[in-house]
């Protein structure tokens, strides 16, 4: 079983859709984790941390479900420029230590007019 | 707003080769790491670094693999005898523990190795 796993994607999606994405993890050790986007060939950009309350930004929203394992991403009002991969990362940390952080597999998000 | 850099952006080696991959973090941050990505594959971890020693690293991080913090603003990769395989697009990564234990790890641009 793959340490984090993500829905395989691609999702296209026409422009004001909502769109979600979904990834659960296998390390219940697991303490931290994120969102990121990554366009083509460019570096993985942090979108959003994921906290257990639930936390918003804009029309991003990111859930936290620890005893299922699972993670989730919310897009509403998809825009043009939301096409890109989205990564689920995971990350364990021991004390203060700087940690290991697995990435998913990453979904593509195709956002079309 | 500070961002991680990276130097060079692409760099062509011979097989066999030692290559150093160049990162300059975030300047107030205290955890470093090292990423590659193989082409359309997804971002793997290499390794993580604190207080002048490597917390974590991976199967890949094998001992043709180092991390140094030469001075108060580098964080280098060393590949001592690279091989084909080695080709991908390595990313440096840095965070700081910001009062909250979120680790948010904040990318550089990559340098993308070519080994031929």
């Amino acid at each position: 079983r793959k340490e984090v796993e993500q829905d395989p994607g691609p999702f296209n999606v026409p422009e004001g859709a909502t769109v979600a994405f979904n990834c659960t993890y296998s390390n219940s050790a697991s303490q931290s984790f994120f969102w990121y986007r990554q366009d083509c060939r460019k570096e993985p950009k942090l979108l959003m941390s994921v906290y257990s309350s639930g936390n918003e930004d804009g029309r991003f929203t990111a859930q936290l479900n620890r005893a299922s394992q699972y993670i989730s991403l919310l897009i509403r009002d998809s825009k043009l420029s939301d096409s890109a991969t989205y990564l689920c990362v995971v990350n364990i940390q021991a004390g203060t230590n700087a940690g290991k952080s697995t990435f998913g597999d990453g979904t593509t998000l195709t956002v079309k007019p | 707003e500070p961002e991680v850099t990276q130097t060079p952006s692409h760099q062509v080696t011979q097989m066999g080769q030692e290559v150093i991959l160049r990162c300059v973090p975030i300047s107030n941050h205290l955890y470093f790491y090292w990423y590659r990505q193989i082409l359309g594959q997804k971002v793997e971890f290499l390794v993580s670094f604190y207080n002048n020693e490597i917390s974590e690293k991976s199967e890949i991080f094998d001992d043709q693999f180092s991390v140094e913090r030469p001075d108060g603003s580098n964080f280098t990769l060393k590949i001592r005898s690279t091989k084909l395989e080695d080709s991908a697009m390595y990313f440096c990564a840095s965070s700081s523990l910001m009062g909250l234990p979120t680790y948010e790890q904040y990318f550089g641009p990559g340098t993308r190795l070519t080994v031929t």
